[in-house]
Order: C-alpha cells, then structure tokens, then sequence
C-alpha cells in the first residue's frame, strides 16, 4: 500500500514555543489529507481537512489560529502548534487519501506524540 | 452526520478460538467501511474495506469482515487468533457522497488475546 511519513516521530516543547509536524505522502499525490488528535485510549477526532492549495477546512472546536495547517503540494501538508500548553499534548496523526473519490482509502502516517512541559 | 459505535472496549479471548469484534454505524444512505488496527505508539494500519459486492470482505493477516445492511453492522472476525493479534482495533464509516468526507471511528476496541 501506499505510504504516508510523519516528522518528527515526538516532539518535546516548552510551554509558548510552536511545534511544525510534517505529514508527506511518498509514493501518491495526496489530494486530500486530514488532521487527527488522539488522546490516551480514545478514538481518532478529526481536527481539520485539507486540500492541495487550499484553506483547511476545521471540525467545530478546533482553533484554526492554534492549529496552522497548510497543504501546500500534493505530497506535503504541515500542522503547526501555535504557543503550545500542556492540554496540547497528544498523538498527532495526519491521514492522505489520492484521487479517486470517497471510496479510496486513506493512508495514515505514523503519527506523531507531542510533549509540551 | 455519520457515527460508529463499538460497544466493547475491551474483548479477551484465547489463542486459537475465533475472535468477533464488533461495530455498527450510522449514515445517510451506503457505507464505505473499514477496519484498521493500531498497534502501541504507531499509526493506524489498514485491514480491509466493504465498498460494494459481496458482503463477506477477507482481509489482511486472515481477517474478515461481513457487511450486514439490515442490521447496520460490520463486525470484524477471525477463525483462530494469535498472540499477535492483541492491538487496538477502529472501525471507521465513510459516507457514499462526493467531496471530501473524512473517515469518521468508532473508540475503538482492545483485543486481547491470551496465550
């Protein structure tokens, strides 16, 4: 199957400082990718949808000016945590899905666990 | 809107007995389903999908998984477990609209299994 990469893998943070995740699709051109948030023995929450050179579309509740995302090539969308606190902490997870509509399946990366202190 | 509920947190079985997780879900007309499993600190791994046809879907590493309308369910199976098999298990639905509709999952269910 097609493969989607996450950098970095965790991350640790000082609380205010902002923390850039970078999901890349390697061998498909993502025209969709998607944003999850995973807490400790709970279920993926979708944060945000983007296109390729497109605004991000973001569930109700989440901050779009704390979650920066931006999809800016087929193969590469980034979310950065603005001023990250503490309650940021979690298990950052980017999913990809190619052309092909609804019934393709999406890609998901590794994921990433931030750490803010 | 589109929901997916997997009543069991956590299913318990033996090495070598059949092992049934379950899902049902809630969406506007056809599904697209899937099943993923996750394993400690990684991504989430795909293991099958029902899009249409037949309603028995087979599966990596010896999964299935069948499709039942009447019942909105998709429960995942397998006819022997393995040790290898204790991970974290999602359903997840999709609805059959053009766009962009995400994946939507279930909370998920611990599978464990017992040597």
């Amino acid at each position: 199957g097609a493969v989607v990469s996450q950098h970095p893998s965790w991350v640790i943070c000082k609380s205010g400082t902002s923390v850039k995740i970078e999901c890349r699709s390697l061998d498909f051109q993502a025209t969709t990718m998607f944003w999850y948030r995973q807490f400790p023995k709970q279920s993926l929450m979708l944060m945000a949808t983007s296109n390729e050179g497109s605004k991000a579309t973001y569930e109700q509740g989440v901050e779009k000016d704390k979650f920066l995302i931006n999809h800016a090539s087929l193969t590469l969308s980034t979310l950065t945590v603005t001023s990250a606190h503490p309650e940021d902490s979690s298990f950052y997870i980017c999913s990809a899905r190619g052309r092909g509509g609804a019934s393709n399946e999406q890609f998901f990366g590794p994921g990433t666990r931030l750490t803010v202190l | 809107a589109q929901s997916v509920a997997q009543p069991e947190d956590q299913v318990n079985v033996a090495e070598g007995n059949p092992l049934t997780v379950k899902c049902t879900y809630s969406v506007s007309g056809n599904p697209y389903l899937f099943w993923y499993v996750q394993y400690p600190n990684r991504g989430l791994q795909f293991l099958l999908k029902y899009i249409t046809g037949d309603n028995l879907v087979k599966g990596s590493y010896g999964f299935e998984a069948e499709f039942n309308k009447s019942q909105t369910s998709f429960h995942l199976k397998k006819p022997s477990a393995l040790v290898s098999d204790s991970a974290l298990y999602f359903c997840a639905v999709r609805a059959r609209i053009s766009g962009n509709t995400p994946l939507v999952f279930g909370k998920g269910t611990r599978l464990s299994v017992i040597a």
